[in-house]
């Protein structure tokens, strides 16, 4: 097992274009994260799926972002109609069993809307 | 969840022990005291966690006093691999979905 992977790794977009970025959790981790994180601040709580439900969602996620993970494996974040302000590293997490277990991050995607 | 306090940098020079201690006057009865450390253009990685008394592991040691309204996370002799981005996360147990809330962590500058 590689651990938690991210694609694309960096993501560049001019305003207005809608993109997807996947997240592929370890292996049989049925709780997988969305964080986002802007420069010189921690990462900031997006969403959280437990298998294939979101169970949370953060007032951050406005109605143009929206997240999946079917079949409880791998997670999509979709952005639409992006804006400047959606400039961040979007990083992927995941951890198994209790709440409080260690989650496990991936590399992040980067993304930059122009 | 309950807020941390924790310095914002701190220096250090390779070889030495570096502490980094943590307020969380407010932290619930079962709420666990969780570090995680964070490279540049990287995800945080977990260090430690821990309830009471004192945890060691193969890369640091976490310091819980009897009152639990802080913590201290030690490094034995760091190097200049140990430059990273330090944060101390409370309340991870309360709730079911484990949300991690971090601040703006501690910036650890270590020097040769």
């Amino acid at each position: 097992d590689t651990g938690v992977s991210q694609d694309p790794r960096h993501k560049i977009t001019k305003r207005g274009q809608n993109v997807t970025f996947r997240c592929d959790p370890i292996s049989e981790h049925n709780r997988l994260y969305w964080y986002r994180q802007t420069l010189g601040q921690g990462p900031e709580f997006l969403t959280y799926f437990q298998n294939e439900a979101q169970l949370e969602k953060s007032r951050l996620l406005s109605d143009r972002f929206s997240a999946e993970r079917p079949k409880g494996s791998f997670s999509t974040l979709e952005i639409q109609r992006t804006e400047q302000g959606d400039s961040a590293m979007y990083l992927c997490a995941s951890s198994i069993g209790l709440a409080y277990n260690e989650q496990f991050f991936g590399p992040g995607t980067r993304l930059t809307v122009l | 969840l309950a807020k941390t306090t924790q310095p914002i940098s701190m220096d250090s020079y390779e070889g030495q022990e570096v502490n980094i201690t943590c307020s969380h006057n407010n932290i619930a009865t079962n709420d666990y005291i969780t570090w995680y450390q964070q490279f540049p253009s990287q995800g945080p990685r977990f260090i430690i966690q821990g309830y009471k008394t004192k945890v060691t592991n193969e890369v640091a040691s976490l310091f819980i006093p009897a009152d639990r309204k802080s913590s201290t996370l030690s490094l034995p002799r760091v190097s200049l691999s140990d430059t990273a981005v330090y944060y101390c996360l409370v309340g991870v147990g309360s709730g079911n979905t484990g949300k991690l809330i971090f601040g703006q962590g501690t910036t650890l500058q270590v020097k040769p």
